[in-house]
């Protein structure tokens, strides 16, 4: 089975803190993508990466950065939090199919993130 | 630029009866891929179904059914005979420019016994 593992399922941060958040995937897969879940918003792509050292801006990459230097590791990092990053944060990986279009993707549990 | 839109925030069904969560999307790419994915109460992601938009056929896995109208950019999820456990939130998704997988706001079902 293909496994994606969130470092963190909650963490609880201050204003100002730098943050990271890890995810690992065990599949091989070139695609690894991180999203921010809000209500009513649905899921938003911070950052994607389809290779080591690779990385693309999302829709919503203000405030974040990543990190992609081993094919299985891809990391959130908010260099200073603010409470409006308080969110759910999803990581996925996925093969990359012919075309370089996305195949399914493979989720991790969450990190649910509060910034006070 | 690709969007996806699923206008229905909440719906519900009885049990037993069928129902079709909507979903539109707008891309310009000749060659995408749509999904839907289910995220129960747990918060877990699952992946339901997938159409490619060259196939010619609507996508089906067991109770899912997707009905692609590529004309009209629709890829409706029809779930039939409902279950209490497809109580849940339902996200439609798509491929769309070079490794990009973008979602709409999803839709919350409530299955009624």
């Amino acid at each position: 089975d293909v496994k994606v593992t969130q470092s963190s399922r909650y963490l609880v941060k201050r204003t100002g803190e730098k943050v990271f958040l890890e995810c690992v995937q065990d599949m091989d897969h070139e695609n690894m993508f991180w999203y921010r879940q809000d209500p009513g918003l649905g899921l938003r792509l911070i950052y994607f990466s389809y290779d080591v050292k690779m990385k693309e801006k999302g829709d919503i990459p203000e405030g974040y950065s990543v990190s992609r230097e081993k094919k299985e590791r891809f990391s959130l990092i908010l260099e200073s939090a603010s409470t409006n990053q308080t969110s759910m944060y999803l990581c996925a990986s996925s093969l990359r199919l012919a075309g370089g279009y996305t195949g399914e993707l493979f989720f991790g549990e969450g990190s649910r993130l509060t910034v006070l | 630029a690709q969007k996806i839109t699923q206008t229905q925030p909440g719906m519900f069904v009885q049990e037993k009866e069928a129902v079709t969560l909507d979903c539109t999307y707008d891309t310009s790419d000749p060659s995408y891929g749509l999904f839907w994915y289910k995220q129960p109460s747990s918060g877990e992601m699952i992946f339901l179904i997938y159409q490619g938009s060259y196939d010619q056929q609507n996508a089906t896995e067991g109770r899912y059914s997707l009905n692609f109208q590529k004309a009209r950019k629709s890829a409706n999820l029809v779930i039939s005979a409902s279950q209490l456990g497809d109580s849940a939130m339902y996200f439609c998704a798509m491929s769309g420019g070079y490794n990009k997988l973008i979602f709409g706001a999803g839709t919350r079902l409530a299955v009624h016994p």
